[in-house]
C-alpha cells in the first residue's frame, strides 16, 4: 500500500509553459514534503521542500503547493525548460529519520 | 567537492555469491541510508543509520545487512544475493535532525544484476 502516490507516470510540456506535477499521500501524520529530481545515470537531487504548517514554498522557477485537507501537493515549474526533463519524485516524512518516496513522474519538456 | 560515493557503479553477480556495495560521504553527515529503486515502486528504504554503530531497518531489509563502524562509511552487504535483489541502489546522507527539511545527498547509484 503506497503512502505516497504519483498517479501520472509521465508528462509532456512545451518549453516556456507551466509544468504541474501532482502527488497524493495517505498518512495525515506526514509533516514535511519534498521533491527530488533525477537525471538518467545520476542519483536524485533535492529540489524543494515544504513544511506542513505552510501551504506554499517558492524557489525561483519552482513552487510547491500543499493542500493538507485534500492530502495533495503539487510542484509547479514556470517557465519549463528542456533541462527540466527528468524524473521527479515526491517524498514525505513523519519524522527526521524516515522519508517515503512516491514512484516518480517522468517530465519531458519539448523545445 | 561534497559528495556521496558508491562503488561499484555496475555489478553482475550470480545467485548466492556474497557481495558488498560501498558508500562513503565526505560531508560529516550523521545520517546515512540505503534505498533501492524499482519500476513503479519509487525509492524504498532498506536500512538507515543515525550515527556510528546505530543502524535500523527500513521498509525492505530482508536479504541485506549494513554496518556503520565509521561516520563516513555505510556499506551494504548481500550475504546470499537472489534475482529479486536485482535493482538500482542508492546511498544517501544528511545532517540531523532535519533530514526531511534539508534533503538527502544521494550517490550516483549502483546497478546490480543477480543471475
Amino acid at each position: 500500500d503506497q503512502q505516497v502516490k504519483q498517479n501520472s507516470p509521465s508528462l509532456s510540456v512545451q518549453e516556456g509553459r507551466i509544468s504541474i506535477l501532482n502527488c497524493d499521500y495517505t498518512n495525515s501524520m506526514f509533516d514535511y514534503f519534498l521533491w527530488y529530481k533525477k537525471y538518467p545515470a545520476e542519483g536524485p537531487t533535492f529540489l524543494i521542500s515544504i513544511s506542513s504548517i505552510k501551504d506554499k514554498n517558492e524557489d525561483g522557477r519552482f513552487t510547491v503547493f500543499l493542500n493538507k485537507s485534500a492530502k495533495h501537493l503539487s510542484l509547479h515549474i514556470v517557465p519549463s525548460q528542456p533541462g527540466d526533463s527528468a524524473v521527479y519524485f515526491c517524498a514525505a516524512s513523519t519524522s527526521y529519520d524516515k522519508v517515503i518516496f512516491g514512484p516518480g513522474t517522468s517530465l519531458s519538456v519539448i523545445p | 567537492e561534497a559528495q556521496v560515493t558508491q562503488n561499484p557503479r555496475y555489478l553482475i553477480t550470480v545467485t548466492g555469491k556474497k557481495l558488498t556495495v560501498t558508500c562513503s560521504q565526505n560531508m560529516n553527515h550523521e545520517y546515512m541510508s540505503w534505498y533501492r529503486q524499482d519500476p513503479g515502486l519509487g525509492l524504498r528504504q532498506i536500512y538507515y543509520s543515525m550515527n556510528v554503530e546505530v543502524t535500523d531497518k527500513g521498509d525492505v531489509p530482508e536479504g541485506y545487512k549494513v554496518s556503520r563502524k565509521e561516520k563516513r562509511n555505510f556499506p551494504l552487504i548481500l550475504e546470499s544475493p537472489s534475482p529479486n535483489q536485482t535493482s538500482l541502489y542508492f546511498c544517501a546522507s544528511s545532517f540531523l535532525p532535519r533530514t526531511a527539511y534539508y534533503g538527502y545527498t544521494f550517490g550516483s547509484g549502483t546497478r546490480l544484476t543477480v543471475v
